[in-house]
C-alpha cells in the first residue's frame, strides 16, 4: 500500500530565508508525486507534480521539489519566503494505476509560518 | 480559480439524516474525485467517477455513494449521518482518470450536530 509522510507538523522560517518542507514516500512502482498548498478555510491548491524525467522540479509562487529516488524524498523547497506562503503544505502521491486508479494518497500536512 | 465550484459552501446537519453535496468540474474535465478532511488531517480518497461510472473507493462505508451526470459534474450522497462525518468535503476534477493533475474546489464544510 502507498503511503505519504511528513515528519514536521510545522516549520518556522523568517521572512526571506530558504523554506524547505519535507516528503517522504512509500509505493511500489514508479510514483506520481505532488504538492498542494492550502489557506484557510479553502480548497487545495496545486504547486507542482513529478511524474518522470528532470529530478527537479519547478513549479507555482516560486516553488520547487526535488525528487529523490534513492531515499523516497520529495521535498518542497523556496529560496525565499513570503509571509503570504504562511500556509498548510501537503504532500501527495499516486499509486500505480493498478491500485485504485487515480487515488491520491495525501500525507498530514505541515504548517509553514513565515515571520516578517 | 480552478474552475471547480462546490456547493454549498457550508452545512450543519443532524445526526441520522442525510445530505447531498455537489461539485461542478472545470470544463473538459471528465474525472472526479471526492475526499473526506477531517480538522487537522490530510484529505483522505472516498471514490472517484471517471465518464459516470466509479472507477475506485476508499476506505468508506455504502452509506457514502456518488453520482456523476453526462455533463461531469458529481454528486456526493451521504446517509444516516454520524457526528464523525463532520470535515470538509473536496471534490477534484481532471482531464482524465490518472489525475495527472487533479484541481480541487473549494469544498463543502459539513458539520453534523
Amino acid at each position: 500500500a502507498q503511503s505519504v509522510a511528513q515528519p514536521e507538523d510545522q516549520v518556522n522560517v523568517a521572512e526571506g530565508n530558504p523554506l524547505t518542507v519535507k516528503c517522504t514516500y512509500s509505493v511500489s512502482g514508479n510514483p506520481y508525486l505532488f504538492w498542494y498548498v492550502q489557506y484557510p478555510n479553502r480548497g487545495l491548491q496545486f504547486l507542482l507534480k513529478y511524474i518522470t524525467g528532470d529530478n527537479l522540479v519547478k513549479g507555482s509562487y516560486g516553488f520547487e521539489a526535488e525528487f529523490n529516488k534513492s531515499q523516497t524524498s520529495f521535498h518542497l523547497k523556496k529560496p525565499s519566503a513570503l509571509v503570504s506562503d504562511s500556509a498548510l503544505y501537503f504532500c501527495a502521491v499516486r499509486a500505480p494505476l493498478t491500485d485504485s486508479w487515480g487515488k491520491l494518497q495525501f500525507g498530514a500536512g505541515t504548517q509553514v509560518v513565515v515571520t516578517p | 480559480e480552478t474552475g471547480v465550484t462546490q456547493s454549498p459552501t457550508h452545512l450543519i446537519k443532524t445526526r441520522g439524516q442525510q445530505v447531498t453535496l455537489r461539485c461542478s468540474s472545470q470544463s473538459g474535465h471528465n474525472t472526479v474525485s471526492w475526499y473526506q478532511q477531517a480538522l487537522g488531517q490530510g484529505p483522505q480518497f472516498i471514490f472517484q467517477y471517471y465518464r459516470e461510472e466509479e472507477n475506485g473507493r476508499g476506505n468508506f462505508p455504502p452509506r457514502f455513494s456518488g453520482l456523476q451526470f453526462p455533463n461531469y459534474s458529481s454528486e456526493l450522497n451521504v446517509n444516516a449521518l454520524e457526528l464523525d462525518d463532520s470535515a470538509l468535503y473536496l471534490c477534484a476534477s481532471s482531464s482524465d482518470r490518472e489525475n495527472t493533475e487533479a484541481f480541487f474546489g473549494q469544498g463543502t464544510r459539513l458539520t453534523v450536530v
